[in-house]
C-alpha cells in the first residue's frame, strides 16, 4: 500500500477566504480522490482526480467550489473556495484499490 | 442511488466482549465492500476487503462477511480490547465503470472500557 502526507492537519479560516490542502503520495497513483466528513457525519466523495484531466466531481460539488489539481501522479491539491462556516469538515484525500485504498490523516477545518 | 447504513450507531462494552456490527447497503450490485477503522486524526485505516464474489475474510481477531443478495455485511471481533476503540466504517465500491470510489455507511463508534 501507499504512504500519504496531507497538509495542513489542521486550519481555522475566516469566512470568504480559501484553502488550500496538499497530498504528496509516495507512489505513483492512477486515481485519487477527495472526501468530506462533516460533523458527525461519514465521508462523502467530492471528486476523483486523474493525472492530466480535469477533476470529475460528485453530485453536489462544483469546481468553482472545490477546484483540484493534479500535475502528476504523486500529488493533489484540493481548494476550497470561498469559505463559509458549512464547509467546516475533515477533509481526506486517497489513493485507488490498487494501493490499498490508502487515506490521509485527514485536514480538519474550522470556518469562522 | 446506493445507499450504505450501519447499526448501532454507538457501542460501549466491557474488555473481552466478542462483537458484531452490521452494515447494510440497498444496491447489491457492488465490485467489493470494506472494513475501515478511524481514529481522530489519524484518517482511515483499512481492515479487511471482501470482493463481491467472495463470502468472508479473516485477519487476527476480526472476521467480516459478506451476503450480497441480502444487502448485508457484519465484522464480528473477538475478545475486543480497549485499543480497538474507534469508528468503524464499512464503504462499497458501486460496480460500474469507476469501481475505485466509495460509498461510506454511517459508522459505528465503538468504545471499549477496561
Amino acid at each position: 500500500s501507499a504512504v500519504i502526507s496531507q497538509k495542513p492537519s489542521r486550519d481555522i479560516c475566516q469566512r470568504g477566504t480559501s484553502l488550500t490542502i496538499q497530498c504528496q503520495v509516495d507512489s505513483q497513483v492512477t486515481m485519487m480522490f477527495w472526501y468530506r466528513q462533516q460533523p458527525g457525519q461519514s465521508l462523502t466523495l467530492i471528486a476523483t482526480a486523474n493525472q492530466g484531466s480535469e477533476a470529475t466531481y460528485e453530485s453536489g460539488f462544483v469546481i468553482d467550489k472545490f477546484p483540484i489539481s493534479r500535475p502528476n501522479l504523486t500529488f493533489s491539491t484540493l481548494t476550497v473556495s470561498n469559505m463559509s462556516p458549512e464547509d467546516s469538515s475533515i477533509y481526506l484525500c486517497s489513493t485507488d484499490r490498487v494501493y490499498g485504498y490508502t487515506f490521509g490523516s485527514g485536514t480538519r477545518l474550522t470556518v469562522v | 442511488k446506493q445507499e450504505v447504513t450501519q447499526i448501532p450507531a454507538a457501542l460501549s462494552v466491557p474488555e473481552g466482549e466478542n462483537l458484531v456490527l452490521n452494515c447494510s447497503f440497498t444496491d447489491s450490485a457492488i465490485y467489493n465492500l470494506q472494513w475501515f477503522r478511524q481514529d481522530p486524526g489519524k484518517g482511515l485505516t483499512s481492515l479487511l476487503l471482501i470482493q463481491s464474489s467472495q463470502r468472508e475474510q479473516t485477519s487476527g481477531r476480526l472476521n467480516a462477511s459478506l451476503d450480497k443478495s441480502s444487502g448485508r455485511s457484519t465484522l464480528y471481533i473477538a475478545a475486543s480490547q480497549p485499543g480497538d476503540s474507534a469508528t468503524y466504517l464499512c464503504a462499497v465500491s458501486p460496480s460500474s465503470y469507476n469501481t475505485d470510489k466509495l460509498i461510506f455507511g454511517t459508522g459505528t463508534r465503538l468504545q471499549v472500557f477496561p
